[in-house]
């Protein structure tokens, strides 16, 4: 069974760049499609974007002027960097696993609290 | 960007009886609708996908029907663990992929 894990600071301050990593465990990152999910607290789901193994990139129109994403195949690892951090931005952050472009999400990880403080 | 809405937002249901939870796109999804449930302090859990196939390991109490733009999630006799936030996803017009707003399942 893979298993994700985020990893990154829980406190940013506001205006700095946040750099996640999601460590994917117990199978291959190559050939799937690897994503970010955030939830501010008590509320919805929101996707940030999503690299192929290739680090062929796709992100949320809300947020693609603030986001980069990248693919370390050989570490099995990738990463969201999210800049201009408002308090807005404060949220749990998933990472999550797309097996093909149209289907749901169906691995994800624990996810990891970020709080935006000014 | 299709618009996913989910009702009610909250649902008070007996143990023992049946949910049933609606999700409605803003324009036809097809059938790439997937159900997602959430317990407290839990990262989301995909439930069905496909409008109506159930994920590995979803109990058969599970089941979720429709076709367009209206969707259904029924959960049967309910039990304590089932008391939960269930989320709608669409994964037919992408990017984005959205979400409903969650309907909060609580128990009566």
């Amino acid at each position: 069974q893979v298993q994700l894990q985020e990893s990154g600071p829980g406190l940013v301050r506001s205006s700095e760049t946040l750099s996640l990593t999601c460590s994917v465990s117990g199978g291959s990152i190559i050939s799937y499609y690897w994503n970010w999910i955030r939830q501010p607290a008590g509320k919805g789901l929101e996707w940030i974007g999503r690299i192929y193994t290739n680090g062929s990139a796709k992100y949320n129109p809300s947020l693609k002027s603030r986001i980069s994403m990248s693919v370390d195949t050989s570490k099995n690892q990738f990463s969201l960097k999210l800049t201009s951090l408002t308090a807005a931005d404060t949220a749990v952050y998933y990472c999550a696993r797309l097996r093909f472009l149209d289907s749901p999400f169906d691995q994800w990880g624990r996810g990891t609290l970020v709080t935006v403080s000014s | 960007e299709i618009v996913m809405t989910q009702s009610p937002a909250t649902l008070s249901v007996s143990p023992g009886q049946r949910a049933t939870l609606s999700c409605r796109a803003s324009q036809s999804i097809n059938n790439n609708l997937a159900w997602y449930q959430q317990r407290p302090g839990q990262a989301p859990r995909l439930l069905i996908y496909a409008t109506s196939t159930r994920a590995t390991g979803t109990p058969a109490k599970f089941s979720g029907s429709g076709s367009g733009t209206e969707f259904t999630l029924t959960i049967s006799s309910l039990q304590s663990e089932d008391f939960a936030v269930y989320y709608c996803q669409q994964y037919n017009s992408w990017p984005p992929y959205t979400f409903g707003q969650g309907t909060k399942l609580e128990i009566k």
